[in-house]
């Protein structure tokens, strides 16, 4: 079946702009996780919603930073006035389970941001 | 604050096995090992993962020593497009669900 779809794949944009970024997970998954790869560090979590709520924020590294998720199923990640730093790889996973699983995520390849 | 200990790499012929280590001292009795390999511009590949008893799936083996310190993934027969970063996580069912990368290791199958 079809796996995490992201979209777009590479963005480019000027540095104080606002980028929307976009996750279609795996249909019926309930658990949704957003995460960031910059150049030469690891993964770096930044928000999971269960449903459409987000219990787990805490990744999130500023105020610029926002996501939601509507109808339990596309998740939107913003941010606004983007600085140089925002650029990075961002992933998105997601997974069939409920809270207290031990059920993998499976990740989408990516959006590869570039602030100029 | 990654919970695993991975060798920063490691070459493996072609056709060959290749055992990926990893420790996990401190693990708790709830968590799981899981790992996932990255290659180049794609995102991370969930392999397999365990609790105690040694898994195997139609991509890898996970052996979990009786401890559970550490483990190692196998992979039976490695090629060229195994050639990847290895990810060796802990990771407990709890409420927060995320994952904990640390550097990975990069793993180089040579012809």
């Amino acid at each position: 079946g079809a796996g995490v779809s992201q979209s777009p794949s590479n963005k480019v944009t000027e540095k104080g702009k606002d980028v929307e970024l976009r996750c279609d997970p795996i249909s019926g998954h309930t658990a949704l996780y957003w995460y960031r790869q910059s150049l030469g560090q690891g993964l770096e979590f930044l928000i999971y919603f269960q449903g459409n709520s987000a219990p787990d924020k805490s990744g999130l590294p500023s105020d610029r930073f926002s996501a939601e998720r509507t109808g339990g199923s596309v998740s939107t990640l913003t941010i606004q006035r983007t600085q140089q730093e925002d650029s990075a790889v961002y992933l998105c996973a997601s997974s069939p389970a409920a809270v207290y699983s031990n059920q993998p995520q499976h990740f989408g390849d990516g959006t590869r941001l570039s602030i100029l | 604050d990654a919970k695993t200990t991975q060798p920063t790499s490691m070459d493996c012929a072609e056709g060959r096995a290749a055992n990926l280590p990893c420790n996990h001292s401190t693990i708790s009795g709830n968590e799981y090992v899981y790992w996932y390999r990255q290659i180049h511009s794609q995102g991370p590949q969930y392999i397999i993962h365990g609790l105690k008893n040694n898994e195997t799936n139609e991509m890898a083996s996970l052996i979990i020593t009786e401890d559970r310190k550490s483990s190692t993934l196998i992979l039976p027969h490695a090629t060229l497009r195994d050639t990847a970063v290895y990810y060796c996580i802990v990771r407990v069912a709890s409420g927060s669900e995320k994952l904990v990368f640390g550097k990975g290791m990069k793993l180089t199958v040579n012809p």
